[in-house]
């Protein structure tokens, strides 16, 4: 069973930073691209982040460009998403997903997800 | 980035009844790279539908999808009670990936 699970949510002022990581089990985490998907209280999922299998290649929304790290250690099975200059409009959970497909990937395997809150 | 506009924003059914939901694109959506989540209070997004019309693992076939170009819907054929939450549209075919803001469906 494919199994995503968040971590390192939690409150932080703005201006502050804030590291998540996701453990993944249940398949080999090396041969898939992963996503950070976040969704701010009562709206839609929105893009955030997303690394190739190897970690060689990422992407980010304008939102978190310049502000955002996506990283992997695929010896570890996990993916990190490292968080700085953060802003109250980054209040959301983070999803850490999978990526399956052609394309840009659709989502077929999600965690369930980490609280960040930023606030003074 | 491709916009989706799904519709409509609530849809109010009773269970046996047939639900059908619209996902607008504002420019092609290539090769159906447009999949469809249902998401319930408290929960993750699930996948349901992939490639426009491919049911994920374990997803009953009373749900549905079907369309091309700019325009798609996802059918559940009989609403089952477990059904009502809301539903969201994805198009993986551009980068940035985007979804739509969601069609809830709610018990009348």
């Amino acid at each position: 069973e494919v199994q995503l699970v968040e971590s390192g949510g939690g409150l932080v002022q703005p201006g502050g930073s804030l590291r998540l990581s996701c453990v993944a089990s249940g398949f080999t985490f090396r041969d898939y691209a992963m996503y950070w998907v976040r969704q701010a209280p009562g709206k839609g999922p929105e893009y955030v982040s997303l690394t190739s299998s190897h970690g060689s290649t990422t992407y980010y929304a304008n939102s978190v460009k310049g502000r955002f790290i996506i990283s992997r250690d695929n010896s570890k099975n996990t993916l990190y998403l490292q968080m700085g200059s953060l802003r109250p409009e980054d209040t959301a959970v983070y999803y850490c997903v999978r990526g399956r497909g052609s394309g840009w990937y659709y989502l077929d395997s999600w965690g369930q997800g980490a609280l960040v809150t930023v606030s003074s | 980035e491709i916009v989706l506009t799904q519709s409509p924003g609530t849809l109010s059914l009773s269970p046996g009844e047939r639900a059908t939901l619209s996902c607008g694109a504002s420019q092609s959506v290539g090769s159906t790279y447009l999949a469809w989540y249902q998401q319930k209070p408290g929960q993750a997004p699930r996948l349901l539908i992939y490639g426009a019309s491919s049911r994920a693992t374990g997803i009953p076939d009373r749900f549905s999808g079907s369309g091309s170009g700019t325009d798609f819907t996802l059918t559940i054929s009989r609403l089952e009670p477990e059904d009502f939450a809301v539903y969201y549209c994805q198009q993986y075919d551009t980068s940035p990936i985007t979804f739509g803001q969601g069609t809830r469906l709610e018990i009348k």
